[in-house]
């Protein structure tokens, strides 16, 4: 029952664009196409990004996409933006539970 | 727009009962799951239960042995028990609505709880 896992830290120059990865496994992102994303800047609540693998919920710039294959699900940030600078979590059904990714710094160069 | 807003302690005694309330607002509380999901200082988060409206809950196992969450529509409140606390359950404590799936929608700010005598 471990967390997912991503890589602790990413970063880009401004314009450019990032990919953070989610690796679970059979258990829980290759065996849902429930994967969502969220975004945490420092002393603030998590912010929907992305739901169910690849949605965009609305007043989230399309900038921000999702796709999944096999057991990793990917968050692709384009057009990288200072703003865009925080933590970054999946999260993944996993069978009447639900568990989180370790988390991403992203860094704006 | 739901609104949700965490209450409680922010100080807890080890080995004693952790209790927190979540209020919503601007929503009825007989939509969606209603969550509780914490975080540890300078960590990652961690879902601990939700619940829905009816009464029915479903509990994290790794924590399901410690772990009340309950619900009062009268007061569109919904509420955590953790008990026999130690230092590792210090976090941020969050309330969230999981509207479908994995969707968190809506969160509260956050309410931080130390576990220390």
């Amino acid at each position: 029952q471990s967390a997912l896992t991503q890589p602790a830290s990413v970063s880009g120059s401004p314009g450019q664009s990032i990919t953070i990865s989610c690796t679970g496994t059979s258990s829980d992102v290759g065996n849902y196409n429930l994967v969502s994303w969220y975004q945490q800047h420092p002393g603030k609540a998590p912010k929907l990004m992305i739901y169910e693998v690849n949605k965009r919920p609305s007043g989230v710039s399309n900038r921000f996409s999702g796709s999944e294959s096999g057991n990793t699900a990917s968050l692709t940030i384009s057009g990288l933006q200072a703003e865009d600078e925080a933590d970054y979590y999946c999260c993944s059904y996993a069978g009447s539970r639900y568990v989180f990714g370790t988390g991403t710094k992203v860094t704006v160069l | 727009q739901v609104q949700l807003q965490e209450s409680g302690p922010g100080l807890v005694k080890p080995s004693e009962t952790l209790s927190l309330t979540c209020t919503v607002s601007s929503g009825s509380i007989s939509s969606y799951y209603w969550s509780w999901i914490r975080q540890p200082p300078g960590k990652g988060l961690e879902w601990i239960g939700h619940i829905f409206y009816s009464g029915s809950t479903n509990y994290n196992p790794s924590l399901k042995s410690r772990v009340t969450i309950s619900v009062d529509t009268s007061k569109n409140q919904f509420s955590l028990r953790l008990s026999s606390v130690t230092a590792a359950d210090t976090a941020v404590y969050y309330c969230a609505a999981r509207i479908t799936g994995t969707t968190f929608g809506y969160w509260g700010q956050g309410t931080l709880v130390t576990v220390s005598s």
